[in-house]
């Protein structure tokens, strides 16, 4: 059964700081990680998709690595901002034709102006 | 990708009666699924939804309490039945555009207080 960690549960950090949001995943039979961003009480933003057969992805500030091997991923946050503070989800898939996401708990950011 | 309606976006209900919550996609898709996401976890799948068919549920999770109706490739219905406190939560819909390549598309979510 995949399971998929992320630590730690909070962050707090300085505003124009660089970050890393870092989530592990058991099983490294994936089809593909998808980070989204959860403002309080919202639903969910994509932030960025990563296939298996990729390294990683860019947008913007963000830049997300995958290394299916070590069953890991990395969120980077450039120039953090106070408009970044919201919790930050991990999820994967796995192929089939019931795919369905395995989330993390979240990390849960918070940029001090 | 695609673009979801969710309505409503939140409400109070009170003990024993029942929601639905409505999800409303701009283009056609397959498949629609529902999530719930209780205080403070992460989103768990209670279902999904196929037009023509009717819902796989997960386990831990049954179509008395949580029944699914699918009745177009673009609109899909959850109701959430015999409500208690334990049912506050937020419920969020979710699609795939095209294949599981474009990855997820979630609705704004309905945040669910029971009372």
């Amino acid at each position: 059964k995949q399971e998929v960690t992320q630590i730690p549960a909070a962050l707090s950090v300085p505003e124009g700081e660089n970050l890393v949001l870092n989530c592990s995943f058991t099983d490294s039979a994936i089809y593909n990680l998808q980070w989204f961003r959860q403002d309080p009480g919202k639903g969910l933003t994509s932030l960025l998709l990563i296939q298996s057969s990729q390294r990683e992805q860019t947008s913007g500030r963000l830049n997300a690595s995958l290394d299916k091997s070590s069953g890991r991923s990395t969120l980077y946050i450039a120039a953090s901002q106070p408009g970044d503070s919201a919790t930050y989800l991990c999820a994967v898939t796995a192929r089939g034709a019931n795919s369905k996401l395995t989330f993390g708990k979240g990390i849960t950011l918070s940029v001090r102006p | 990708s695609a673009v979801i309606s969710q309505k409503p976006s939140r409400d109070i209900c009170q003990r024993g009666t029942s929601l639905t919550i409505q999800c409303q996609v701009d283009s056609q898709v397959t498949m629609m699924f529902w999530y719930r996401q209780q205080p403070g976890q992460s989103l768990t799948l209670i279902a999904t939804a196929n037009q023509g068919s009717e819902a796989t549920y997960e386990s831990g999770f049954v179509i008395d309490k949580f029944p699914i109706s699918r009745p177009n490739l673009t609109f899909s219905t959850l109701t959430v039945s015999n409500m208690s406190p334990e049912d506050s939560s937020i419920y969020l819909c979710s699609v795939v555009t095209g294949t599981e390549e474009n990855g997820y598309t979630f609705g704004s979510g309905t945040r669910l207080t029971v009372v």
